[in-house]
């Protein structure tokens, strides 16, 4: 596995049942991203890790909850989801330089019904 | 407030006709400006950094340019397999924020 990979692909849940996002990065980077991405919306970010720990919160609801256990894994934990929340769910990995660039993975499309 | 503004939202190409995509950006103190190219249902593939005004990036029918409030993306004798949408995105000073474009979604039609 090269690049960062993201699982499931595709997920379609209820309103009342609990899943996860699991993101891995084989980059060799320190810092992971969690987007959501809207139609006709700019990627929105929800939470970042720098070395494990959360720098960021967007302001994301609490039945959003991620999870950090090494620098190469992300998770986001899902609970008590809207059909709003329905929408692309991408990871991004970065490397420690001052302008290093985020690569992305593939999403996993979060359908709630 | 940092912003970046895409335009146009959308635009249709013949085959071979060139064009440029434009992103205008507010955020003070750039780190760095990105384009991605994202197909449909797929994550955004990286494709440029530029880190200061007058520098240029190329990559094969692609070329990037940074001014010092906006970045253009210039597509040369585009072909169907250009289509995509293309976001921007800049590197906020503190390091860790990128704030990203709605896109532009390019259509090439053979």
């Amino acid at each position: 596995e090269t690049g960062v990979t993201q699982t499931p692909r595709h997920l379609v849940m209820g309103m009342t049942n609990k899943k996860s996002l699991k993101c891995e990065q084989h980059l060799g980077h320190n810092a992971m991203y969690w987007y959501k991405q809207s139609a006709k919306k700019p990627l929105e970010l929800m939470f970042v890790y720098n070395f494990k720990e959360q720098t960021e919160n967007n302001s994301v609801p609490s039945r959003f909850s991620p999870e950090c256990p090494n620098s190469s894994h992300l998770f986001l934990h899902l609970h008590t989801l809207q059909p709003e929340d329905s929408a692309l769910y991408l990871c991004a990995s970065r490397g420690a330089g001052r302008a290093d660039t985020q690569y992305f993975g593939p999403g996993t499309r979060l359908t709630v019904l | 407030e940092d912003q970046v503004t895409q335009s146009p939202e959308a635009l249709r190409l013949q085959e071979g006709e060139s064009s440029s995509l434009n992103c205008s950006y507010t955020v003070s103190g750039l780190r760095g400006l990105f384009w991605y190219r994202q197909d449909p249902g797929k994550g955004p593939e990286f494709l440029f950094t530029l880190y200061s005004a007058g520098e240029e990036k190329e990559k094969e029918r692609l070329k990037a340019t940074l001014t010092k409030k906006e970045s253009f993306l210039h597509i040369t004798a585009p072909k169907p397999e250009d289509s995509a949408t293309y976001l921007c995105a800049v590197q906020a000073p503190a390091g860790n924020q990128f704030y990203f474009g709605t896109g532009t979604s390019l259509t090439v039609i053979p």
